[in-house]
């Protein structure tokens, strides 16, 4: 079955720590992949997408087609970045439709 | 610009109560689609659609009902409301580019209490 996972439903580091967030997909084909953030009591805010290789927020994502995978990371956490992340590819064979991950609880200790 | 707007922001309902809640974008964006988030479930597709008059499934659509006679509009109708479908729901609207959606922007979601 087409899925996405977040191995990780919690994550918890260090201020200064580097986080990575784990993503993998078992798509077939070439989705397109992005980062999703919710702050505490906020909507969801696009963090990245791998088309545009950007770096938000010093979060960088690179796409592993041979590993499947969309891992988020960041070399040097700050409190600020607690949030829920959610890996979301996009689906483009036959169905433009955004499908989540379950999401990573990160949590960023002083 | 107001972005997507969703009314209501909270709703109780009880069992077996009908009734739609409202997502509208003024981005003239084409993709739409609705979400629900669950503690531990993440988000799920409800229902989704690519344009004006067309329309899909996503992952969890029983129980829900959606039409998109606007570009704007994509209002999503409870038809009978039931226990299970006490969550926070989320609307979101994507602009197109190369023919694919390019990054959804998020309403601040209707949290609905079924009793």
């Amino acid at each position: 079955a087409q899925r996405v996972t977040q191995p990780e439903k919690l994550l918890s580091v260090f201020k200064g720590a580097p986080v990575e967030l784990k993503c993998n997909y078992s798509y077939s084909g070439s989705p397109e992949l992005f980062w999703y953030v919710q702050y505490s009591r906020q909507r969801l805010q696009l963090l990245l997408r791998h088309i545009s290789r950007e770096s938000i927020k010093g979060f960088t994502a690179d796409l592993n087609k041979g590993e499947t995978s969309f891992h988020l990371k960041k070399p040097f956490a700050q409190e600020e970045d607690s949030a829920m992340y959610y890996c979301a590819p996009n689906i483009i064979q036959g169905a433009q439709k955004l499908v989540f991950g379950q999401g990573t609880r990160l949590t960023i200790n002083p | 610009n107001a972005g997507v707007t969703q009314t209501p922001k909270f709703q109780v309902l009880k069992t077996g109560q009908s009734m739609t809640l409202q997502c509208a974008q003024d981005m003239n964006h084409e993709y739409m689609s609705w979400y629900r988030q669950d503690p531990g479930m993440g988000l799920r597709l409800i229902h989704y659609s690519v344009g004006a008059g067309i329309t899909d499934q996503g992952e969890v659509p029983n129980g829900y009902n959606v039409s998109r006679s606007t570009t704007e509009d994509f209002p999503l109708r409870l038809l009978s409301a039931a226990p299970s479908q006490t969550s926070v729901y989320f609307c979101a609207s994507s602009y197109s580019k190369g023919g694919r959606p390019y990054g959804y922007t998020f309403g601040s979601g209707t949290r609905l209490t079924v009793v």
